[in-house]
């Protein structure tokens, strides 16, 4: 129980373009998914918060316009870079809960931007 | 500024020793506890969560909470080489938050 799936879980892209990344929850239904972004060798960075239905709270200097969080459903979030540049380029991974408070972990979408 | 603190390491230990990795936190109204595990160039994996005072064991792993000391500590018996990996720290601080907050983590090497 409890699997995350992203996709894709690899994207190159040239800067300037914008990237979607999905999340879903496969078995449970996920009140709240995060988003983390993760540089090598670097700690976990929550970039923000989406709960299903509403507007996602951004951690401080997070661009929320450079950075569109929809959550659709009680499946699927989806985070789209946008304008993308190669200072974005790193390892975005979601995480979702249902009612308790453990995060469950999707397998990561690392991205490079040209 | 809430924190959590692991030693970063690296941790280096034989196989089939004990490898024991500690956290503390500076929350003292912090209630649930997490410990993940991170493969090099994967994502982190659920392995124990504590949420009251005392020793938790499932298998190999036995996660110790002293909310008292705010210390909670991972403890991996007869670890092996696929052990090897980076173990983070994660609480949940409380007071309605949904967020968990991450240590930096300590890289275990298990060598054969």
């Amino acid at each position: 129980g409890a699997v995350v799936s992203q996709h894709p879980s690899r994207v190159i892209c040239k800067s300037g373009t914008s990237v979607k990344i999905e999340c879903r929850s496969l078995d449970f239904q996920a009140t709240t998914m995060f988003w983390y972004r993760q540089f090598p060798k670097k700690s976990l960075m929550l970039m923000a918060t989406s709960n299903e239905g509403s507007k996602a709270t951004y951690e401080q200097g997070v661009e929320k316009d450079k950075f569109l969080i929809n959550h659709a459903s009680l499946t699927l979030s989806t985070l789209t870079v946008t304008s993308a540049h190669p200072e974005d380029s790193s390892f975005y991974i979601c995480s979702a809960r249902t009612y308790g408070v453990e995060q469950y972990f999707g397998p990561g979408t690392r991205l490079t931007v040209t | 500024q809430k924190e959590v603190e692991q030693n970063s390491g690296p941790l280096s230990v034989p196989e089939g020793a004990i490898a024991s990795l500690n956290c503390t936190y500076s929350d003292r109204v912090s209630q649930s506890f997490f410990w993940y595990r991170q493969y090099s160039g994967k994502s982190p994996e659920l392995i124990m969560s504590i949420y009251s005072n005392g020793d938790k064991e499932d298998g190999r792993f036995t996660a110790q909470l002293n909310k008292a000391s705010q210390y909670v500590s991972l403890l991996i018996r007869d670890s092996q080489p696929s052990d090897s990996a980076t173990y983070l720290c994660a609480v949940n601080m409380g007071g309605g938050s949904e967020k968990l907050v991450f240590g930096k983590g300590t890289k275990l090497t298990v060598n054969p």
